[in-house]
């Protein structure tokens, strides 16, 4: 069985441009994430889906990221415009059931973000 | 807010030896505590977990040990391996929130 899957792995942009990363989790599974890793901290939850909805969001910086999951399958993350500060690593994760009843997340290996 | 607090920063172990990483929660709707391995490159990976229900679970050689009342929860690497050189990640969870908070992760190094 597929894991979760991210493209790109790696990704190097300009300060001020836009940039998205995509994520297709493992089949079957209604509840996705997007954590933000910095270097040498664990991941911190950005948005949070349960199906084609983003139940929890508080923590996704609105005036620049953006996040979708039309099909309530794979999903996008934007940044526009990208930032200095936005360089890290982006993990993309995926678990079954819903809210209290949700299973193990299982992580993608990640999108690393390089702004220059 | 730093819920999950975890420590030590790093650690170097010798083959063979015990490997313990302790981490301490403020939250007490948590109610799920996995502990997460993460080699380089990689995403991190669910090693084993515990509810407060129980005071240890065992898998193998590894081991989390449970105190509700001092809401901590630590990681036992018994006969460690340098193949166990990785960062280790606790975490925790309520049930009805469904979002993992981690620790800030420990660096663990095996040395021959």
């Amino acid at each position: 069985e597929a894991g979760v899957v991210q493209s790109p792995r790696y990704k190097i942009i300009e300060k001020k441009q836009p940039v998205a990363f995509w994520c297709n989790p493992i089949s079957g599974h209604n509840t996705l994430y997007w954590y933000l890793q910095n270097l040498g901290q664990g991941p911190e939850l950005l948005i949070r889906y349960e199906n084609e909805e983003a139940v929890d969001d508080s923590q996704l910086p609105k005036d620049r990221f953006s996040a979708e999951r039309l099909k309530g399958v794979d999903s996008t993350l934007k940044i526009q415009p990208a930032e200095l500060g936005d360089s890290a690593v982006y993990l993309c994760a995926s678990s079954s059931g819903t809210g209290g009843a949700s299973t193990e997340a299982f992580f993608g290996q990640g999108t690393r973000l390089t702004v220059v | 807010q730093q819920q999950v607090k975890q420590s030590p920063q790093s650690l170097i172990v010798q083959k063979g030896g015990i490997s313990i990483i302790n981490c301490a929660y403020e939250n007490t709707a948590f109610d799920y505590f996995p502990w997460y391995q993460q080699f380089p490159g990689k995403g991190p990976a669910l090693l084993i977990a515990i509810r407060p229900d129980v005071s240890e679970k065992k898998e193998g050689r590894f081991t989390i040990s449970f105190n509700k009342s001092a809401k901590q929860f630590s990681l036992h690497i018994m006969d460690s391996q340098p193949g166990d050189s990785a960062t280790y990640f606790c975490a925790a969870r309520s049930g009805t929130a469904s979002k993992l908070t981690f620790g800030t992760g420990t660096r663990l190094q095996v040395t021959l």
